[in-house]
C-alpha cells in the first residue's frame, strides 16, 4: 500500500517568506508526528497529532512554527517570516496508533533551504 | 527527558566482516528503544525494536540488537555486512508512558560505509 507522503521534496524560499509544508500520512494511520533534521544532527521532535487535535505543542521551535491536521488525513506545517537557521529537512511519520510502541511509519522529507 | 548517544558518527567495515553500531541511552523513565536506517535518498524505516520481553532483538537484513539496562545500552550488530547495508543509522527511544505525545528521542546517527 500507499506509504507516507510529503510535498513538496524540496524548497528554496527567500528569508522572510512564509511556507507551508504538506503530510500525508497512511490511511487509516490516526497518530502523525513531524521531525526536523538540521545537517549533522539527529532528528528533532516537533510535534505529534492524535486525529486532529495537537495536545502538546511545546516542541515547535518558535512561534513561527504552527501545524494543523484535518480530521485523520493531511497535516501541513507552516512557517512564517522563515529564517535561515530554519533549513533543514522536515519529516512527517505516522502511526496506527499513538501508543507509544507503535512503529512510525517515515515520509521522504521535505528539504527547505531558506536563503 | 530522554537523550541518546551514539558514539561513532562513522563507521567504515569491509564487506563481510561483521559490525557494531552503539547506542547508549539516559532517561529518567522506561523507554522503548528502535534503530531505525536511512539508506541514501530514502526515507527512514524501522530495522527492529525492543518492547518487552528478551533482550536480544532481530531485526530485517540480518540485523539484531541486544538492550542492555545496566548499561542503558542498546547496539546494533550485523555478523557479515553487504554493500547494501551502506546507510546512516538512527537510535531512538521513546517513554514507555505518555503514549505518542512524547515522539521519538534519536541520536544524531551513524553513517556505516561498507568497503568493498
Amino acid at each position: 500500500g500507499a506509504g507516507v507522503s510529503q510535498s513538496p521534496s524540496n524548497k528554496v524560499t527567500e528569508k522572510g517568506k512564509d511556507v507551508e509544508l504538506r503530510c500525508d500520512p497512511i490511511s487509516g494511520h490516526t497518530a502523525l508526528y513531524w521531525y526536523r533534521q538540521r545537517l549533522g544532527q539527529g532528528l528533532e521532535f516537533l510535534i505529534y497529532f492524535q486525529g486532529n487535535s495537537a495536545p502538546d505543542k511545546s516542541g515547535l521551535p518558535s512561534d513561527r512554527f504552527s501545524a494543523e491536521r484535518t480530521g485523520e488525513s493531511v497535516s501541513t506545517l507552516t512557517i512564517q517570516r522563515t529564517q535561515q537557521e530554519d533549513s533543514a529537512v522536515y519529516l512527517c511519520a505516522s502511526s496506527l496508533a499513538s501508543r507509544a510502541g507503535d512503529t512510525q511509519y517515515f515520509g521522504p522529507g521535505t528539504r527547505l533551504t531558506v536563503l | 527527558a530522554q537523550s541518546v548517544t551514539q558514539l561513532d558518527s562513522q563507521v567504515p567495515v569491509f564487506e563481510e566482516a561483521p559490525v557494531e553500531l552503539r547506542c547508549n541511552y539516559s532517561s529518567s523513565v522506561s523507554v522503548y528503544l528502535f534503530w531505525y536506517v536511512q539508506y541514501p535518498n530514502q526515507g527512514l524505516q524501522l530495522l527492529l525494536k525492543y518492547l518487552s520481553g528478551s533482550t536480544l532483538v532481530k531485526g530485517i537484513n540480518g540485523f539484531e540488537a541486544e538492550f542492555n539496562k545496566s548499561q542503558t545500552s542498546f547496539h546494533l550488530r550485523k555478523p557479515s555486512v553487504h554493500i547494501s547495508d551502506t546507510a546512516e543509522y538512527f537510535c531512538a527511544v521513546k517513554p514507555i508512558s505518555g503514549g505518542g505525545a512524547d515522539g521519538l528521542t534519536f541520536g544524531k546517527g551513524t553513517h556505516l560505509i561498507i568497503q568493498p
